[in-house]
């Protein structure tokens, strides 16, 4: 199956500066790599997500980039703002047999310091 | 509104009880998933259903049982509850298996 690790578990950063969270996986054939955001009390929401033919999406402040040689991607926030305080997940799609399905990582709880 | 809805948000039960949790999605997606989040917030999948039919049954203990009546529903089942069934259960919904997933609200289950 699909193993996926994440960190940092916590980041704290100051508003304005840049956040990056990484990734790794294990399954090679794994092709979908999205990442969601759970604000507290809420159920995870996709922010962004990248492809396997791609090696780098942006979004307004978000950015996923993916290294299918080495197994790992990254998101990437910068110009942080108070509302991007939340726990994030990173998830990749495990094939077997007919049956995929999204292994997530454990999270990372990112605080904002005003 | 377009959206998954789960019932109920809350449930608080004794141990030994038996409850269901019930799932709808009206986005036309072939596939729905059960997941489990516990107090760490890990996020773990336990069951997967693709057009009423059962694909992924993760290692879950045989007191949970789902059940997919059709495509927009699937509904969980936990008999003789435990304190460590404790957590939020989201539901989930998919237009192809393993692709972006829309999550439902949550129901945070408390076993007293």
């Amino acid at each position: 199956g699909e193993n996926v690790e994440q960190h940092p578990s916590t980041l704290s950063v100051q508003e304005g500066d840049s956040a990056v969270i990484k990734c790794t996986y294990s399954d090679s054939a794994s092709n979908y790599f999205p990442w969601y955001k759970q604000e507290l009390g809420k159920r995870p929401q996709l922010i962004i997500d990248i492809r396997s033919n791609v090696g780098e999406k942006k979004d307004q402040r978000i950015a996923v980039t993916l290294n299918k040689t080495a197994k790992h991607f990254s998101l990437h926030i910068t110009e942080t703002q108070p509302e991007d305080s939340a726990v994030y997940f990173c998830a990749a799609r495990y094939r077997g047999g007919g049956a995929d399905g999204l292994t997530f990582g454990k999270g990372t709880h990112l605080i904002i310091q005003p | 509104d377009t959206a998954v809805s789960q019932t109920p948000k809350y449930l608080v039960t004794q141990m030994g009880n038996d409850k269901s949790i019930k799932c709808e999605q009206n986005l036309g997606h072939d596939t729905m998933y059960w997941y489990k989040q516990d107090s760490k917030k890990f996020l773990k999948i336990m069951f997967s259903y693709n057009n009423k039919e059962l694909i992924i049954n993760e290692t879950v203990p045989n007191r949970f049982s789902p059940k997919s009546p059709d495509k927009a529903h699937l509904n969980l089942h936990i008999n003789s509850l435990e304190l460590g069934d404790s957590a939020v259960y989201f539901c989930a919904s998919s237009h192809v298996q393993g692709d972006e997933q829309f999550f439902g609200p949550g129901t945070r289950l408390t076993v007293l």
